[in-house]
């Protein structure tokens, strides 16, 4: 079960957009529709942004939209805003009915 | 709505065992499987095990497995962490978790937080 790949650390101004990636292999990203992303702040608990590769729970901003290509899957964030300042992390399902989650990504907006 | 509440942390000496518990209310509990989710301090997330909704399925991650077991009662929508021989690694906040048809956690409980230390 090694950790999905996220970078460490992106930044963006405000107004702008920015996409965080997150790479796995044929055994969890690539393999299932089942890729999740989380924001988080500073001492609160995560919360779900972005679930089965592309959806938005209700209430979460239009502004963060999610896709996969392949082995990669990616969350995007258009209009960048400063309460957007947290790190974010992907999870997906494996083919051995567990879960992985990526090393997480700080956005810091400029 | 829906709840989730965590309790059972504290600390614990390297090889000492220690059981979480996590109180589920607003949901028919008997029909979603569960996860435990921790963090390090100042780290990221890690998944640590699921259970099926009817307890008959458990699955584990790499760093706790052989170590740690998954249960839960029905009868008292409580999910349950069974940690054995601890260590110092497994220093960290731990969340439960509803299971969404797999496709991601939706709701977390505020995290019940566990040192191993001497």
């Amino acid at each position: 079960q090694s950790a999905l790949t996220q970078p460490a650390s992106v930044s963006g101004s405000p107004g702008q957009s920015i996409t965080i990636s997150c790479t796995g292999t044929s055994s969890d990203v690539g393999g299932y529709n089942y890729v999740s992303w989380y924001q988080q702040h500073p001492g609160k608990v995560p919360k779900l942004m972005i679930y089965a590769v592309i959806n938005r729970p209700l209430g979460v901003s239009n502004r963060f939209s999610g896709s996969k290509s392949g082995n990669t899957a990616s969350l995007t964030i258009s209009g960048l805003q400063a309460e957007d300042e947290a790190d974010y992390y992907c999870s997906s399902y494996t083919s051995s009915s567990t879960w992985v989650f990526g090393g997480g990504s700080k956005l810091t907006v400029l | 709505q829906v709840q989730l509440v965590e309790s059972g942390g504290g600390v614990v000496q390297p090889g000492r065992s220690l059981r979480l518990s996590c109180a589920a209310s607003g949901f028919t509990f008997s029909s979603y499987g569960m996860h435990w989710v921790r963090q390090a301090p100042g780290k990221g997330l890690e998944w640590v095990g699921v259970i099926w909704h009817d307890g008959s399925n458990k699955y584990y991650g790499d760093s706790v497995k052989g170590r740690f077991s998954i249960s839960r009662d029905n009868s008292k929508n409580t999910l349950y962490l069974h940690m054995n021989s601890l260590r110092a690694e497994d220093t960290a906040v731990y969340f439960c978790t509803r299971d969404e048809n797999h496709t991601g956690y939706e709701y977390w409980g505020q995290g019940t937080l566990v040192t191993v230390s001497s």
